[in-house]
């Protein structure tokens, strides 16, 4: 089975600075990977996806990340933290059980911006 | 379009209430995802539907009762809920095959009183 695991639950940066959320995968196969973010009460937004073309992805609102197979991660990044960017980030990889497609996702990591 | 929608956005329901959310989507999709996410946690699949068949049943109580009229549609049928069922139902649609992947609907903020 597939599975993610996000690195820090919690991550605090100042407004300007650059913005690191890391991800490891684990997956028997060639992994398609996910970033999703979601504000509060609200549904996930997909911010950017890996599914085996360029090892670095570019997402919505200056976000990317890169795919690394030798170390097994697929970390966010986004140059310069602005205060909308304050939310919750999820990390997914799809698994397909009985010939169905879903995500697995991992714990997610609090995103704060500090002004 | 890559919009997903959900109703009602709010619903609060005693434990003897039968109730239903629904999801739409207008993009094509074959496949559509129940989820239940509970406070600072991530989202827990329920329930998979592929070309309109239930694929995967994640083990959940039948007081929840999923169904998918067509392509387009998906339900989820509440039924003497507890307490502990309360939490933000999220729907999910995606592409089958190389082009997965999910988008969201806002979800349903559901209480059961």
């Amino acid at each position: 089975a597939q599975s993610v695991t996000q690195l820090g639950s919690h991550v605090s940066v100042s407004e300007g600075a650059l913005v690191l959320l890391r991800c490891n995968y684990s997956s028997s196969v060639p992994p398609y990977l996910f970033w999703y973010v979601q504000y509060p009460n609200q549904g996930l937004q997909l911010l950017l996806k890996y599914t085996s073309a360029a090892t670095l992805v570019k997402g919505i609102n200056d976000f990317e990340a890169e795919f690394k197979k030798s170390e097994t991660s697929f970390h966010l990044t986004k140059p310069s933290a602005h205060m909308s960017d304050a939310a919750e980030y999820f990390c997914a990889v799809r698994d397909i059980i009985q010939g169905a497609q879903k995500l697995v996702f991992g714990q997610g990591t609090r995103l704060t911006i500090n002004p | 379009d890559t919009e997903v929608t959900q109703t009602p956005k709010h619903l609060v329901m005693g434990m003897t209430n039968k109730k239903s959310l629904k999801c739409e989507q207008h993009m094509g999709h074959r496949a559509m995802y129940w989820y239940k996410q509970k406070a600072k946690k991530p989202p827990e699949l329920m329930f998979v539907y592929s070309y309109e068949k239930l694929s995967i049943n994640e083990s959940v109580p039948s007081r929840f009762s999923p169904e998918c009229p067509n392509s387009s549609l998906l339900n989820l049928h509440l039924h003497a809920l507890q307490p502990e069922d309360s939490a933000l139902y999220l729907c999910a649609s995606s592409q089958e095959g190389s082009r997965f992947e999910q988008y969201f609907g806002p979800g349903t903020r559901l209480t059961v009183t």
